[in-house]
């Protein structure tokens, strides 16, 4: 089992739609969550941290689970500026790895005009 | 921006010959990383460092060694390259403080072809 699961997609959704990304880790001792975005032939980009209650940022909101080990990203409004690769991207603490970072394989978002 | 660059962007190499990315920061962060990303696998972690010359293994660092004798650059070499060591690569910095939650930020990428 991977220790970062994501729906690959791809999600093809129209201008304006809402779109949630969800994402399951296996390890309970994880402590940071994220969500990166990925355009193509680029680096990954931090979009944002997801904390413990939820958060939102304009038009996205991300929430985490514990009990469930699930994070979920939510787009409103989608933009076709949206269009990229979405990373669901977990931190677990350990001794000697205290900032390494597991990634998910990532979910592919088109958005179509 | 994190004030990070990759050199050189873009390498075609031969099997069997040695190759060295390197990777450069101007905000004197202590973590760095080199990750590989490949279709279906996402990125994955090569190598670490945590300071000058204090280095880990990450997951895959088989055919790969590091380097890092001063805060700013962070080298990846592959001794003999082979023809799987065909990928993208990342370097990453980690950003220290109380408030950090460990938020990485990514160089622009090398892209090595192994042929």
């Amino acid at each position: 089992r991977k220790e970062v699961e994501q729906d690959p997609g791809p999600f093809n959704v129209p201008e304006g739609a809402t779109v949630a990304f969800n994402c399951t880790y296996s390890n309970s001792a994880s402590q940071s969550f994220f969500w990166y975005r990925q355009d193509c032939r680029k680096e990954p980009k931090l979009l944002m941290s997801v904390y413990s209650s939820g958060n939102e940022d304009g038009r996205f909101t991300a929430q985490l689970n514990r009990a469930s080990q699930y994070i979920s990203l939510l787009i409103r409004d989608s933009k076709l500026s949206d269009s990229a690769t979405y990373l669901c991207v977990v931190n677990l603490v350990t001794s000697g790895s205290a900032r390494q970072l597991t990634f998910g394989s990532g979910t592919q978002l088109t958005v179509l005009p | 921006d994190a004030g990070i660059t990759q050199s050189p962007r873009h390498k075609v190499t031969e099997t069997g010959t040695p190759v060295t990315l390197r990777c450069h920061q101007t905000e004197n962060h202590r973590y760095m990383y080199w990750y590989r990303q490949d279709p279906g696998h996402g990125l994955r972690l090569i190598h670490y460092s945590y300071g000058v010359k204090d280095t880990d293994k990450g997951e895959v660092s088989d055919g790969y060694s590091v380097s890092r004798s001063k805060t700013e650059d962070f080298l990846l070499t592959l001794e003999s390259a082979t023809s799987s060591q065909t990928s993208v690569y990342f370097c990453a910095i980690t950003t220290s403080g109380p408030s950090s939650y460990n938020e990485q930020f990514f160089g622009p990428g090398t892209r090595l072809t192994v042929l």
